[in-house]
């Protein structure tokens, strides 16, 4: 599998728990985030993205908080599952043309069965 | 992985030697990214396009070049591959610059 979990920190949770990864982000200007999930061996997946119109967003079992006073974010995950062990990133981006994201290092998310 | 292939998967190849990563998408999405991933390092972008021919460097395009000749392919090519181009290599899309990305399964280069 991939080695990009290597000296990223660690969450561990214990299953059927609620999880929440937190993100600081550094541009006071960024207007658009996004959480990934990546599972070992795999590619980047995308969970859910917010608008900075927007404090909160819900999908399916993750929530989404903003708080753009002192550039958080977090990602939310209702009775957490073994299936949910991966690392979590947050990507940041100011809208317009030609930008682009910018990712985070990640946090890794242990659950405990 | 939203409709994104990328070959090959895997490849260990020679110091100095020239190699090509393919990026493939059935999504006909405009933007299509490469990255890096890097332990200790977020994803880091090498090359990007905003169209058919139209392509542009990211922040870690040293040594890296790519083409893109039909909306569906992205091509990155190592002219002259070195260990410290040793990554894993994701290719991405997106259908406006800089928002929600999607990402293929990746390709494990390792250079020798």
């Amino acid at each position: 599998g991939e080695s990009v979990g290597l000296h990223l920190p660690t969450l561990s949770v214990q299953e059927g728990d609620n999880s929440i990864i937190n993100c600081a982000y550094s541009n006071s200007a960024s207007d658009y985030f996004i959480w990934y999930k990546q599972e070992s061996g795999k590619g980047p997946q995308f969970i859910i993205d917010i608008r900075s119109n927007m404090d909160k967003r819900q999908g399916q079992r993750v929530t989404v908080l903003l708080n753009k006073t002192v550039k958080h974010l977090s990602l939310q995950i209702a009775a957490t599952q073994p299936g949910d062990s991966a690392v979590y990133f947050c990507a940041e981006n100011i809208s317009g043309a030609n930008s682009k994201l910018t990712f985070g290092k990640g946090i890794t998310l242990s659950v405990r069965p | 992985d939203a409709g994104i292939t990328q070959s090959p998967r895997h490849k260990v190849t020679e110091t100095g030697t020239p190699v090509t990563l393919r990026c493939h998408q059935t999504e006909n999405h405009r933007y299509m990214y490469w990255y890096r991933q890097d332990p200790g390092h977020g994803l880091r972008l090498i090359h990007y396009s905003y169209g058919v021919k139209d392509t542009d460097k990211g922040e870690v395009s040293d040594g890296y070049s790519v083409s893109r000749s039909k909306t569906e392919d992205f091509l990155l090519t190592l002219e002259s591959a070195t260990s410290s181009q040793t990554s894993v290599y994701f290719c991405a899309i997106s259908g406006e610059t800089g928002q929600r990305t999607y990402f293929g399964p990746g390709t494990r280069l390792t250079v020798t």
